[in-house]
């Protein structure tokens, strides 16, 4: 099955500087990779995704890049803000009609945005 | 959008008592999943459901966990008995499963504590 490795466990940046979080992936079938933030008491909360066809992807802030020969994935977070501070999972899933359908989640990244 | 809903939001209860956890999906969404989080072991996926039925229950831990999904708009996550292990906190979350999209939404959770 597919193996989500994420990297680092935690991170602490000062206002303003940028964030990356990085993941690994084992499945090369896989072609879907959501990322999530979790605040504190809350559900984890689709932030981006990318879709294997495409190496890039940016939302304002928040770039994601997919490198697929090399199976791994980053997200970053530019000119971050103390509300970026939360928990930030990545994810992997094969995606097709005869595929499995569940999310393989790395185990977090714990970021903390200091003023 | 309600986004996707669950009862109790939280839950306290004693070992050997039996513990019902309740979602309702986002509308017009077919896919309803059941995950469980704790600190040790992460974002672990216990069941999805897949048009109400369930696809892929191999993350369910033992017989005295069972899952059901009535209608498009309801499922439940059972445990009995439950145990002090148990405690964690419960997602649900749903999705549009096609040929594109699937991302998934997750609920606010339900935090389980059996003493």
């Amino acid at each position: 099955g597919e193996n989500v490795e994420q990297h680092p466990s935690t991170l602490s940046v000062q206002e303003g500087d940028s964030a990356v979080i990085k993941c690994t992936y084992s499945d090369s079938a896989s072609n879907y990779f959501p990322w999530y933030k979790q605040e504190l008491g809350k559900g984890p909360q689709l932030i981006i995704d990318i879709r294997s066809n495409v190496g890039e992807k940016k939302d304002q802030r928040i770039a994601v890049t997919l490198n697929k020969t090399a199976k791994h994935f980053s997200l970053h977070i530019t000119e971050t803000q103390p509300e970026d501070s939360a928990v930030y999972f990545c994810a992997a899933i094969s995606q097709g009609p005869n595929s499995g359908y569940a999310l393989n989640f790395g185990k977090g990244t714990s970021l903390l945005v200091t003023p | 959008d309600a986004g996707v809903i669950q009862s109790p939001r939280h839950e306290v209860t004693e070992m050997g008592q039996e513990v019902t956890l309740r979602c309702k999906p986002i509308s017009g969404h077919n896919s309803l999943f059941w995950y469980r989080q704790t600190m040790m072991r992460g974002l672990e996926l216990l069941i999805y459901f897949n048009n109400n039925v369930p696809i892929d229950d191999s993350g369910m831990p033992e017989d005295r966990f069972s899952a059901k999904m009535p209608n498009a708009s309801f499922s439940t996550l059972k445990i009995q008995p439950s145990e002090p292990r148990d405690s964690a906190v419960y997602f649900c979350a749903s999705s549009l499963r096609g040929t594109s999209g699937n991302e998934q939404y997750f609920g606010p959770g339900t935090r389980l504590t059996v003493t």
